[in-house]
C-alpha cells in the first residue's frame, strides 16, 4: 500500500513551458485535491475533485488544469508556466465526504519556473 | 477571508520542555474538524492530531495534545517533553463538514518551531 504517490519529485521549467504532475492514490479514495504551498507558507488548494469526472476550482486555480478519469489518478497540468507558479505542489486524498479525519498528503513536488 | 490564524511565526524551546502552539480559527459551520501537521525540512506533511467540534474531550497521541476552547475559537497545539526531532513547520488546518470546496483542509501559515539541546 503506497498511499499518494507523486512524480517527479523536482522539476526546473523555462517560462512557457508546460507539463504535467502526476498523482496516484491506491487507497480507493473518492476525494481529491491539490494543494501549493508558497515558501513559509501554508497550502492553498489549487484543484479538487469529488470522484472520477468530477471536478472543481479551488482558491488558486488560474493557470492549472486537472482531469479525473480513474478513481486512482488526479494529474495537474501547468499550461504556459510563469514564475509565480515556483512553489511546491502536494496531492492528498481522503475517504468520503462526510470523513472529517485527516487528508492523506503525498511526498510533494518542487517546481522551479525561470 | 483567512479562517485559521497562526501568530507565532517562530517558537524556540529546550529538550525536555513543553511547548504551545496557538491556533484560532473561524467559522460558521457547527460540524468542522481541527487538525495539526508537522512538515520537517524534508518536506513531507506529517499528521499529528485531530479534534472534531463535537468531542467532548481533548485529543491526545503520545506527547501532543490539543487545548481545544471551543468558545474562543481556539486549538492550540501542546508538545510535551521537547525533542530535537521536534523541530519544523507546524501547521493547524480546518476541514468544514459543509464547506464547498470537498471538504478541503485550510491552512494557517505555519509556526517555525526550534528545539535546542
Amino acid at each position: 500500500n503506497a498511499g499518494v504517490t507523486q512524480t517527479p519529485k523536482f522539476r526546473i521549467l523555462k517560462i512557457g513551458q508546460s507539463m504535467t504532475l502526476q498523482c496516484t492514490q491506491d487507497m480507493n479514495h473518492n476525494y481529491m485535491y491539490w494543494y501549493r504551498q508558497d515558501p513559509g507558507m501554508g497550502l492553498k488548494l489549487i484543484y479538487y475533485s469529488v470522484g472520477a469526472g468530477i471536478t472543481d476550482k479551488g482558491e488558486v486555480p488560474n493557470g492549472y488544469n486537472v482531469s479525473r478519469s480513474t478513481t486512482e489518478d488526479f494529474p495537474l497540468r501547468l499550461e504556459l508556466a510563469a514564475p509565480s507558479q515556483t512553489s511546491v505542489y502536494f496531492c492528498a486524498s481522503s475517504p468520503r465526504e462526510v470523513s472529517l479525519y485527516e487528508q492523506y498528503f503525498g511526498p510533494g513536488t518542487r517546481l522551479t519556473v525561470t | 477571508a483567512q479562517k485559521i490564524t497562526q501568530t507565532q511565526p517562530g517558537m524556540f524551546v529546550q529538550e525536555k520542555e513543553a511547548v504551545t502552539l496557538d491556533c484560532t480559527y473561524d467559522t460558521s459551520d457547527p460540524s468542522y474538524g481541527l487538525f495539526w501537521y508537522k512538515q520537517p525540512s524534508s518536506g513531507e506533511m506529517i499528521f499529528l492530531i485531530y479534534q472534531g467540534s463535537y468531542d467532548q474531550q481533548n485529543a491526545t497521541e503520545g506527547r501532543y495534545s490539543l487545548n481545544f476552547q471551543k468558545a474562543r475559537k481556539s486549538a492550540n497545539l501542546v508538545i510535551s517533553a521537547s525533542q530535537l526531532g521536534d523541530s519544523a513547520m507546524y501547521f493547524c488546518a480546518m476541514r468544514e463538514r459543509g464547506g464547498q470546496a470537498g471538504t478541503a483542509l485550510i491552512f494557517g501559515k505555519g509556526t517555525t518551531l526550534s528545539v535546542s539541546s
